[in-house]
């Protein structure tokens, strides 16, 4: 019964190598977010869909590529990895956009990716 | 530019005591939000404040909401083992949520 699930947990990988992180969540909401942390626990906004459309792009390498096949899902593809993409990834989903104040987020359990 | 500042970074504590973290910023913001996170799980909301001046009560948790929409801070009375983790501040700024640094709390008994 998970509301944000994410897939897969941990991941390692060589650099260079292309990978992706699913996301799916089941409260049925129209909003959905991709965030990184970095080892010093500072979170980031990648990216925001709302109802399947991009929003928020915040200066990430296009190397990662977003896909939200419909509102459940959200999925990270990432190109040529590299050292310093490892982090942990954390998927999230609110029922309306932010910006109208009150809105709760939920986070996914979140995938380390260690890049070697 | 870090746009919320947490402080203290890192927090270490007996328990029963009391602690208070800080939330500041030079922007105003919609809302703020307070979220815990433990190790390997994702950031749990705690509360939202949305008017200044507004202070919610959480059992043993405080929140106050600066008059100003700037700042935030969150006391813990008689912290327990069951605090420990790490705090985030966040802040509404246009169609995102802003995350301050966090600050980690260790609650020993």
């Amino acid at each position: 019964d998970t509301a944000v699930s994410q897939t897969p947990k941990y991941l390692v990988t060589q650099m260079g190598n292309d990978k992706s992180i699913k996301c799916e969540q089941n409260l049925g909401h129209d909003t959905m977010y991709w965030y990184k942390q970095d080892s010093k626990k500072f979170l980031k906004i990648m990216f925001s869909y709302n109802n399947k459309e991009l929003i928020i792009n915040e200066t990430v390498p296009n190397r990662f590529s977003p896909k939200s096949p419909d509102k459940a899902h959200l999925n990270l593809h990432i190109n040529s990895l590299e050292l310093g993409d490892s982090a942990v990834y954390f998927c999230a989903s609110s029922q309306v956009l932010l910006g109208t104040g009150n809105e709760k987020l939920f986070f996914g359990s979140g995938t380390q990716l260690s890049v070697l | 530019t870090q746009l919320l500042k947490q402080s203290p970074q890192f927090l270490s504590i007996q328990e029963g005591e009391n602690l208070t973290v800080y939330c500041n910023s030079s922007s105003v913001f919609s809302s703020l939000q307070w979220y815990r996170q433990e190790p390997g799980e994702g950031p749990v909301l705690l509360v939202t404040v949305v008017t200044g001046g507004e202070v919610k009560k959480l059992k043993r948790l405080t929140f106050q909401f600066g008059d100003a929409r700037k700042d935030s801070s969150l006391h813990i009375t008689a912290a327990q083992p069951g605090d420990t983790g790490l705090y985030l501040c966040a802040g509404g700024l246009g169609t995102a949520l802003i995350f301050g640094k966090g600050t980690t709390l260790s609650v020993s008994s």
